[in-house]
């Protein structure tokens, strides 16, 4: 069974500054997703990043990058000039990408992250 | 952009009653995801439909029960509530299960309080 661990239940980062949350995970198989959710106060449940585990480039979107190292099975978030509006709940979900389990996200159990001005 | 709209956005019951959750997705998606997050938990993957057949099934306890109609609208139905339904449910959506550079959009979700 696949497992997704975030060893760093809260971090906390000045505003305009650099941050990377970690997340490993477990895993048999060879093609699957990996993604990081972010979760503000609100509770709305939005997309940060995407990777494809086929891919060796490592994803990037704006102020947020990846850092894939598939051997390693390892998976951080970097999240450069930190913003306040960057405090929320991070998770780092897996993805299984080959046929009758797509859609079985499997998150860890968050990070806490707050950006203090 | 249209987003993955959900209602309805709170629902209060009490315990042995029950609750219809919906999920419109995004338009043009085929396939939506239900998940439950308790408190302080991370979300648990409940059950998938991709054009409107079951597709996967997780931890979704037998007195829930889901569907996914001919529009690609998405119920949930959830029978005799306990106090431990009480939760946070999220649907999803994405187009053609999950294809490559296709991506699963969470709705703003429901939040069930059972009483």
């Amino acid at each position: 069974a696949q497992t997704v661990t975030q060893s760093q239940p809260e971090m906390s980062v000045q505003e305009a500054e650099t941050v990377t949350l970690s997340c490993t995970y477990d895993t048999s198989e060879n093609n699957y997703y990996l993604f990081w959710y972010k979760q503000p106060p609100s509770r709305q449940m939005i997309l940060v990043i995407r990777q494809e585990a086929y891919k060796q480039q490592n994803a990037t979107e704006n102020r947020f990058s990846v850092n894939f190292q598939k051997a390693a099975k390892s998976f951080s978030l970097k999240i450069s000039d930190s913003q306040l509006g960057d405090t929320a709940m991070y998770f780092c979900a897996f993805m299984t990408a080959n046929g009758g389990s797509q859609g079985n996200l499997i998150f860890g159990k968050g990070t806490k992250l707050s950006v203090k001005p | 952009a249209a987003g993955v709209i959900q209602s309805p956005r709170h629902l209060i019951k009490e315990k042995r009653e029950t609750a219809t959750l919906k999920c419109y997705p995004i338009p043009r998606h085929d396939t939506v995801y239900w998940y439950q997050q308790g408190p302080g938990q991370d979300p648990q993957f409940l059950i998938s439909f991709y054009e409107k057949m079951q597709s996967d099934k997780g931890s979704i306890p037998d007195r829930f029960s889901a569907q996914q109609f001919s529009d690609y609208h998405s119920e949930l139905n959830m029978s005799s509530l306990e106090l431990g339904d009480s939760a946070l449910y999220f649907c999803a959506s994405s187009l053609n299960g999950l294809g490559q550079n296709e991506k699963l959009f969470f709705g703003s979700g429901t939040q069930l309080s059972v009483l």
